[in-house]
Parts: structure tokens; sequence; C-alpha cells
């Protein structure tokens, strides 16, 4: 069975700063995707950024990218110059091949970016 | 289309009363999917459909809990005989079929039973 692993419950980072968010997977699964998800406050989950796992370059989308490590099945979530609206919980998430499209997600890290 | 829809977006009813809630897709979806998440966790995958077929449930979805999607357009999630521990936040997202891995979620429907 596939997991996905949050370790950091909370982080916080002042307002143009960079942070790391981290996750950790596993499967037995060659054929994958991984994926960051937003939920701001009382409002929908909403995509961040997408990595196939066949590939080797690193997503990227704006300020928003990702550090794969496939071997490590490590999958991190860097926000370069964060903004008051990047506050939000994220969501690591793993969709396998065999899954029949569901996802697997992390427990979540809430992030607060601070003025 | 502006999206996945969820009504109600608030419920609260008391212990034992059955509920239903609805959720729109995106139009061109054939794939549905219920979440349910409690507070501070990551949502955990109750069902999902393709058109009206549904093809998973979870071992979480226990006897009191069905869905159905009929036409394959949108679906409900009835729960009978709520219990405490169904208090959570229920998320119905959409999706187009195998090739597209990008799931649209709804603001999801929060359930507290007293």
């Amino acid at each position: 069975a596939q997991t996905v692993t949050q370790s950091q419950p909370e982080m916080s980072v002042q307002e143009a700063e960079t942070v790391t968010l981290s996750c950790t997977y596993d499967t037995s699964e060659s054929n994958y995707y991984l994926f960051w998800y937003k939920q701001p406050p009382s409002r929908q989950m909403i995509l961040v950024i997408r990595q196939e796992a066949y590939k080797q370059q690193n997503a990227t989308e704006n300020r928003f990218s990702v550090n794969f490590q496939k071997a490590a099945k490590s999958f991190s979530l860097k926000i370069s110059d964060s903004q008051l609206g990047d506050t939000a919980m994220y969501f690591c998430a793993f969709w396998g091949s065999s899954n029949t499209g569901k996802l697997i997600f992390g427990q979540g890290t809430t992030l607060q970016v601070k003025p | 289309d502006t999206g996945v829809s969820q009504d109600p977006r608030h419920k609260i009813t008391k212990r034992g009363q059955n509920v239903t809630f609805r959720c729109d897709p995106i139009s061109e979806h054939n794939r549905l999917y219920w979440y349910r998440q409690t507070l501070g966790q990551g949502p955990e995958f109750l069902t999902y459909f393709q058109n009206e077929a549904q093809l998973e449930k979870s071992r979480l979805l226990s006897d009191r809990f069905s869905a159905e999607r009929p036409k394959g357009s949108f679906s409900t999630l009835e729960i009978q005989r709520t219990e405490q521990g169904d208090s959570a936040m229920y998320l119905c997202a959409s999706s187009f079929t195998v090739g597209s891995t990008e799931a649209f979620f709804g603001q999801g429907t929060r359930l507290t039973v007293v």
C-alpha cells in the first residue's frame, strides 16, 4: 500500500522569504504522479504543482518548485518570495497508475506567512 | 461552469438522523470522488464513480454510507443513523478519465453531529 508522510505539522515564514515543506512517500509502483495541493482557510483545495515520476526534471510553477528525489522517495515543495496569500494548509498527494484515480494524501502542513 | 459545487456547505444534525449531501462535478468530467477530511488531517478516500458506475469503495465506507451518481451527472452521499464520529468535512472532486491526473475539488460539506 502507498503511504504519504508530512512530518512538519506547522511552519511559519516571513513575507518575501523562502520556505521548504517536506514530504516522503512509499510505493512499489514505477508509474505515478506526485502533487502539492493548497487548502486556504475555509476555501477549496487547489492544485499547486504536479510532478510525473518518469520525469527527472523538477517541476516549477512561478514561485513554486519541487525537489523530487525518486530514489529517496522524497518530494519537497519550495515556495520563494512568500506572500501573505500563501497562508494555507499544504498537502502532499500521491497518485499511482493502479490507484484507479484516487489520491493518497499526507497529513498536511499548516503554513503561516507573517508580515 | 464555475467548478465543483457541493451542497450544503454546513450541516448540523442530531445523532441518529440521516443526512444527504450533493455534489455537482465539472460537467465534462466523468470521474467523481468523495473524500472525508477530519480536522487537521489530510483527506481520506471514500469512493469513486466513473460515469454512473461506482468502481471502488474504501473500507472507511461503512454500511451506513451510500453514494449514488444517477445518469453520471451529480452525486449524492447519504449517511444513515449518524454518529458523532461522522463529524468531518466531506469533499467531492472530479476529473477526466485515465490520462488526466488533476482532480478539482469542491469547497466541501462540513458535517457536525451533536
